[in-house]
């Protein structure tokens, strides 16, 4: 089984400050997604990465691919309360039946204005 | 837009009830996802289809079964409801790029 390792699973911080949050693996994925669920509602995709090493940008939001395939991290520069929700990432499995993910069990993020 | 619905958003039952889940896609995705999503547990993959009247076991199978007749339509099914079903249930859906486009979810509570 493919499993992926969220850190921290809680993060409370105070508006302008900066985190990352990360994801990690013994095993190597072919892509890598991170989701944000906001309360009472699903996940939404903010981004895939799929080269080791690959960097992605979203406004205040850096997403990074380990060389290897195996983590990635989330960084937020700023936060904003907006920011606030539950943050998933997951891996596409490899193999058969390939549009399945596996999914991390979140970090829960909290930005006080 | 990207929409998928979920028939309802809370839903409360009693032990040995007969409970129907229904998700609706309107973006005509091949693969269709249902998931169970407790605290401290994450998501975990109950069962998918790739196709019509097609289904594949997850992670968590027991208890639940599917069906999908219509392309635009999955359901889940739980033929006797039990206390440790009481959850958050999420159904999603994607075309070939893997991308999971996910419902609002149904809180289901068991009494």
């Amino acid at each position: 089984t493919q499993l992926l390792e969220q850190s921290p699973q809680f993060l409370s911080i105070q508006e302008g400050e900066n985190l990352t949050v990360y994801c990690n693996s013994s095993s190597v994925f072919s892509s890598l997604q991170w989701y944000r669920q906001e309360p009472g509602e699903g996940p939404v995709l903010l981004v895939t990465v799929v080269t080791g090493g690959e960097v992605k940008k979203l406004k205040r939001l850096t997403f990074q691919f380990g060389d290897a395939r195996k983590d990635s991290s989330l960084h937020i520069t700023a936060a904003q309360p907006g920011d606030t929700g539950l943050y998933l990432c997951a891996g596409v499995r490899s193999g058969a039946g390939s549009y399945q993910l596996t999914f991390g069990k979140g970090t829960k993020l909290s930005v006080i204005p | 837009d990207v929409k998928v619905t979920q028939s309802s958003r809370y839903l409360v039952k009693r032990t040995g009830e007969k409970v129907f889940l229904e998700c609706v896609q309107d973006m005509d995705h091949e693969n269709m996802f249902w998931y169970r999503q407790d605290p401290g547990l994450g998501l975990r993959l109950i069962y998918f289809s790739y196709d019509v009247k097609m289904k594949e076991k997850g992670d968590i199978p027991e208890g639940y079964s599917v069906s999908r007749e219509k392309k635009e339509r999955f359901s889940l099914i739980l033929e006797s409801a039990s206390t440790n079903q009481t959850s958050m249930y999420l159904c999603a859906s994607s075309p070939t790029t893997r991308t999971q486009y996910f419902g609002p979810g149904t809180r289901l509570t068991v009494l």
